[in-house]
């Protein structure tokens, strides 16, 4: 499929706002979404986006999308040990089709 | 709750094995998914199904097949596994227009 690129690690202090970055390469996509692995589990989603929105908030979470540049990026305001997770960038043309995900970022949080 | 139900958490095989992995969903979705997950590659989609019968090829579903012969139900074959196999495989169910994926808690494949 086409390609979508996060980097891999991210750490942050425990009550600062974490950044997660992801870019996309298929200008067709329609919906971006952000998914959350906990160790051993599977993914859930967690939020978000139509393309012809260019923000998105939900409690601590605030989504951004710049579509001119393929671009998203997820916001986690005030962020908890909790947070520490990996966290899937995905992109489909087409609701209900097979996702495309990214590699996935590991955040971790520490205290 | 909705829920997807991996049959089994851990499996270890032979190379030549013939491997079956299950799926179960309770939400009457339609579309059902595997996919593989490997450290530094993310997720990679095997196949997918839209509806009972159905198929379609992932973006790496050389060594794989599947059967939906119920809508709840979604399996993954291997039918001689060899040792590039060894996983973590990741089933999800969902609601036809909709790209919020239900997954399970994943089959951790180990091929000897």
């Amino acid at each position: 499929g086409e390609d979508v690129e996060q980097s891999l690690f991210l750490s942050v202090r425990e009550g600062d706002s974490s950044v997660i970055n992801c870019t996309y390469t298929d200008s067709s996509s329609t919906y971006l979404y952000w998914y959350k692995q906990e160790p051993g589990a599977g993914l859930q989603l967690l939020t978000y986006i139509f393309s012809n929105m260019d923000m998105k908030q939900d409690q601590r979470l605030t989504v951004l999308l710049n579509k001119k540049d393929k671009h998203l990026s997820l916001r986690i305001a005030d962020t908890q040990t909790g947070d520490s997770a990996i966290y899937f960038c995905a992109e489909s043309k087409y609701s209900g089709y097979a996702l495309n995900f990214g590699k996935g970022t590991s955040l971790l949080v520490t205290p | 709750d909705v829920k997807v139900t991996q049959s089994s958490r851990y499996l270890v095989k032979r190379t030549g094995e013939k491997v079956f992995l299950e799926c179960v969903q309770d939400m009457d979705h339609e579309n059902m998914f595997w996919y593989r997950q490997d450290p530094g590659l993310g997720l990679r989609l095997i196949y997918f199904s839209y509806d009972v019968k159905m198929k379609e090829k992932g973006d790496i579903p050389e060594g794989y097949s599947v059967s939906r012969e119920k809508k709840e139900r979604f399996s993954l074959i291997l039918e001689s596994a060899s040792t590039n196999q060894t996983s973590m495989y990741l089933c999800a169910s969902s609601p036809q227009y909709t790209g919020e994926l239900f997954f399970g808690e994943g089959s951790r494949l180990t091929v000897l």
